[in-house]
């Protein structure tokens, strides 16, 4: 079955760096894009970023964008987020998610268990 | 970029019972790109509801979802313990850009 493991976070100073990994199984990964979202302590949830199936196309939200990039390498069924200049805003868990049937206009269908970034000095 | 509001912000009631929480858009969501997620303390969102009103794999039939355009509805018709938890609401339809409503808690009464 689907398996999204996230690993990475850890507490981090405010503009330091931090990269996010996420190892899938259970799918044909290369074949799906693949989402970020994040939820800040007991708040909602956040959309951050999508990855095309190919890792051509990216596209961030507006909190995020200049500062994060999202990248994937299909030979080893990994998915990144690299967040740069990290403000205390950006304290979560983040979850890499699956797109339904693999395109845009999909619900996320399958969700890892959460890595917890804090950004605190 | 689609705003959505969800209410009640808190529902409370027993089990047996049926809830009906709301999701309001401030535009209209295409083609009906609308999911609702269930999440429990402690665990990653699961996903109930696509396309405004299709259960997603394994998901019972007490829950069901409906609207468009900017109205949207899940109703459980009978409520069970393990219902009771966060639920969110999703659009997809503005891609590549996703929004999620803040939220309605479900308690028990």
């Amino acid at each position: 079955q689907v398996h999204l493991v996230e690993s990475g976070g850890g507490v981090v100073q405010p503009g330091r760096s931090l990269r996010l990994s996420c190892v899938a199984s259970g799918f044909t990964f290369n074949t799906y894009g693949m989402h970020w979202v994040r939820q800040a302590p007991g708040k909602g949830l956040e959309w951050v970023a999508v990855i095309s199936y190919d890792g051509l196309n990216k596209y961030y939200a507006d909190s995020v964008k200049g500062r994060f990039t999202m990248s994937r390498d299909n030979s080893k069924n990994t998915l990144y987020l690299q967040m740069n200049s990290l403000r205390g805003e950006d304290t979560a868990v983040y979850y890499c998610a699956k797109a339904f049937r693999g395109g845009y206009n999909d619900p996320f269908d399958y969700w890892g268990q959460g890595t917890l970034v804090t950004v605190s000095s | 970029e689609i705003v959505l509001t969800q209410s009640p912000g808190t529902l409370s009631l027993s089990p047996g019972e049926r809830a009906t929480l709301s999701c309001r858009a401030s535009q209209s969501v295409s083609s009906s790109y609308l999911a609702w997620y269930q999440q429990k303390p402690g665990q990653a969102p699961r996903l109930l509801i696509y396309g405004a009103s299709s259960r997603a794999t394994g998901i019972p039939d007490r829950f069901s979802g409906s609207g468009s355009g900017t109205d949207f509805t899940l109703s459980i018709s009978r409520l069970e313990p393990e219902d009771f938890a966060v639920y969110y609401c999703q659009q997809y339809g503005s891609s590549p850009m996703y929004s999620f409503g803040q939220g309605t808690k479900l308690e028990i009464k």
